[in-house]
């Protein structure tokens, strides 16, 4: 059973170009949530989709957008760059919303911005 | 608002020394408690988990109390090894379930 897949593992970006992360859950779960993590940093939460909806939104500016598919997988787009938003991107997913229940991260997507 | 405070690191130790990372909490209503671990290279697993108050979690030696009378989820483990370096982040997610809100990180070194 594979776990959660990220794709790209590694990206070279320029300032002002956009970019799109795409994210697999682990088999048997719906609810998908994308977080930012900067160097020696805990992660920072984006925002999370189930049944194809943003359901929560972190502080993050409009430039981060998202969607969720009917097979459950998510892609994170980022416009306009900037050199800040260099950091690795995890996705994380789980079985429906209850808050007691196992998030499992991907290993990321390393984002970086020159 | 909801956030979680660790213990500055890193934190270093010898070979099956005791460890207590301290972690603590602000959070409206009845959160749900994580800890996890993030190998060099790797990202991040869960570790351990408590969902109310005065539950344990437990997992490779490593437990956590969830404590509502001083908001706190201290990980210990009575004898580390070098394998256990890592950074250990801790977490809530609270009442709704939609978001995990981690704290800062601990960075872990064990020497032999």
């Amino acid at each position: 059973d594979a776990g959660v897949t990220q794709s790209p593992t590694h990206l070279i970006k320029t300032r002002g170009q956009q970019v799109t992360l795409r994210c697999s859950p682990k088999s048997g779960h719906d609810t998908v949530s994308w977080y930012q993590q900067a160097l020696g940093q805990g992660p920072q939460f984006i925002f999370q989709y189930y049944e194809e909806e943003e359901r929560q939104r972190g502080n993050f500016p409009d430039r981060f957008s998202g969607h969720q598919f009917p097979n459950y997988s998510s892609e994170l787009n980022v416009n306009a760059l900037l050199l800040g938003d260099s950091a690795l991107y995890l996705c994380a997913s789980r079985r429906g919303l209850d808050r007691g229940t196992e998030q499992y991260f991907g290993p990321g997507t390393r984002l970086t911005v020159t | 608002g909801n956030s979680v405070t660790q213990m500055e690191g890193p934190v270093t130790l010898s070979e099956e020394a005791f460890l207590t990372i301290n972690c603590t909490y602000t959070a409206t209503g009845y959160p749900s408690l994580f800890w996890y671990v993030q190998y060099p290279g790797e990202g991040l697993q869960l570790l351990l988990k408590a969902t109310k108050a005065d539950d344990k979690g437990s997992n490779k030696g490593f437990e956590a109390t969830y404590r509502k009378e001083t908001t706190s989820f201290h990980l210990e483990k009575g004898s580390v090894q070098v394998s256990d370096s890592a950074v250990y982040f801790c977490a809530l997610r609270n009442t709704g379930g939609f978001k995990t809100i981690f704290g800062a990180g601990t960075r872990l070194f064990v020497k032999a």
